[in-house]
């Protein structure tokens, strides 16, 4: 009964390549985001959906792209990859109206070789 | 410089240490305040939640808010090794929450 799971947990590739991380959620939230956490541990927001709609977009290379099919999904594409891309991206959701707390996923380490 | 400063650490202390942690921000339209702790290769979790100025205080963690000097702390008391942890404050505008640096907290045994 995961709240909020990120799959794959790890995802090793060579540059140039494409590639997807999908996220669910299952507490009934209308907000997801993605974050993603350098080397030195800096959380930094990327994305956020409400309600399938693209509500946050921080300055973010358009090689990434979110996609939400429905409230419960938020999965990030990735494009031709560099080897600044290798990081931990993590996934999480709450409810807009409130408190925004906030829960997030195990997170997906993602190294760029 | 970064809307959320806050000092990376490292912080080692004894079992039974009172932790202190802060972060100081530079924008006034922050409006609500967060810790949130971080497990090594684990998501971070919510541990308090402010939106106002003065103490909350929950088990052995207390939060504190000045917003007049835009400053944050928390408190942990009678620390435990469990208690190890990078604890990263939070910050929310309009629905966008940013982060602090992270403090990475070692409480020996």
């Amino acid at each position: 009964d995961t709240a909020v799971s990120q799959t794959p947990k790890y995802l090793v590739t060579q540059m140039g390549n494409d590639k997807s991380i999908k996220c669910e959620q299952n507490l009934g939230h209308d907000t997801m985001y993605w974050y993603k956490q350098d080397s030195k541990k800096f959380l930094k927001i990327m994305f956020s959906y409400n309600n399938k709609e693209l509500i946050i977009n921080e300055t973010v290379p358009n090689r990434f792209s979110p996609k939400s099919p429905d409230k419960a999904h938020l999965n990030l594409h990735i494009n031709s990859l560099e080897l600044g891309d290798s990081a931990v991206y993590f996934c999480a959701s709450s409810q807009r109206e409130g408190r925004n707390e906030q829960f997030f996923g195990p997170g997906t380490r993602l190294t760029v070789l | 410089q970064k809307e959320v400063e806050q000092d990376p650490g490292p912080l080692s202390v004894p079992e039974g240490a009172i932790v202190s942690l802060n972060c100081t921000y530079s924008n006034s339209a922050f409006q609500y305040f967060m810790w949130y702790r971080q497990y090594s290769r684990k998501g971070p979790e919510l541990l308090m939640y402010t939106y106002s100025s003065g103490n909350k205080e929950d088990g052995r963690f207390t939060a504190q808010v000045d917003k007049s000097s835009k400053y944050i702390s928390l408190f942990i008391r009678d620390s435990q090794p469990s208690d190890s942890a990078t604890y990263l404050c939070a910050m929310d505008r309009d629905y966008k929450l940013s982060f602090g640096a992270g403090t990475t907290v070692t409480v020996r045994a």
